[in-house]
């Protein structure tokens, strides 16, 4: 069964700093699609971004950009000039063919005024 | 696009009592998932439609619980005969019919079973 493993529970990071979250994967799929979503305060889970795994290329919005090393099964998150909205819970999520949308336990982010 | 919506926001239950929510899924969408989340945790998948059809069911979906979606629009979830380990965060999601189609999600049920 694939899981999705999140080691830091919490991390904490500098407004205006930049900050990695990691994320690692089990699938002895080749194809699939890896995301992480931001949950705030208010509970609504937002995507972030999302990686498929065929693309060599690492996604990239905004602030946010992600580092995938596919034979690793890494999926770490770097968010760049933090802001206190950055604030939230971050999940990472892999999914493949029809299975449904796997999640880690997830990182709680502090930002740090 | 009114994105995806539940109700109730919050309920609270006697243990022993049934409860239903719904979810209204972006209307475009003909993928519908329910996930549960407690405290701490990420959220756990329960089941899934496409369309009216549910594809699959989590182990983690007793025979207390059921979901529909008749019309292959708004879906319920109804748990029969509460038990205090039902207590949790229900959340609904949809997405287009595709698999790498990113879930959008609703803000959740908080149900609280006392």
């Amino acid at each position: 069964a694939q899981t999705v493993t999140q080691s830091q529970p919490e991390m904490s990071v500098q407004e205006a700093e930049t900050v990695t979250l990691s994320c690692t994967y089990d699938t002895s799929e080749s194809d699939y699609y890896l995301f992480w979503y931001k949950q705030p305060p208010s509970r609504q889970m937002i995507l972030v971004i999302r990686q498929e795994a065929y693309k060599q290329q690492n996604a990239t919005e905004n602030r946010f950009s992600v580092n995938f090393q596919k034979a690793a099964k890494s999926f770490s998150l770097k968010i760049s000039d933090s802001q206190l909205g950055d604030a939230a819970m971050y999940f990472c999520a892999y999914i493949s063919g029809n299975t449904p949308l796997v999640f880690g336990k997830g990182t709680r982010l502090s930002v740090i005024a | 696009d009114t994105g995806v919506s539940q109700d109730p926001r919050h309920k609270i239950t006697k243990r022993g009592q049934n409860v239903t929510f719904r979810c209204d899924p972006i209307s475009e969408h003909n993928r519908l998932y329910w996930y549960r989340q407690t405290l701490g945790q990420g959220p756990e998948f329960l089941t899934y439609f496409q369309n009216e059809a549910q594809l699959e069911k989590s182990r983690l979906l007793s025979d207390r619980f059921s979901a529909e979606r008749p019309k292959g629009s708004f879906s319920t979830l109804e748990i029969q005969r509460t038990e205090q380990g039902d207590s949790a965060m229900y959340l609904c999601a949809s997405s287009a019919d595709s698999s790498n189609s990113p879930l959008h999600f609703g803000n959740g049920t908080r149900l609280t079973v006392t």
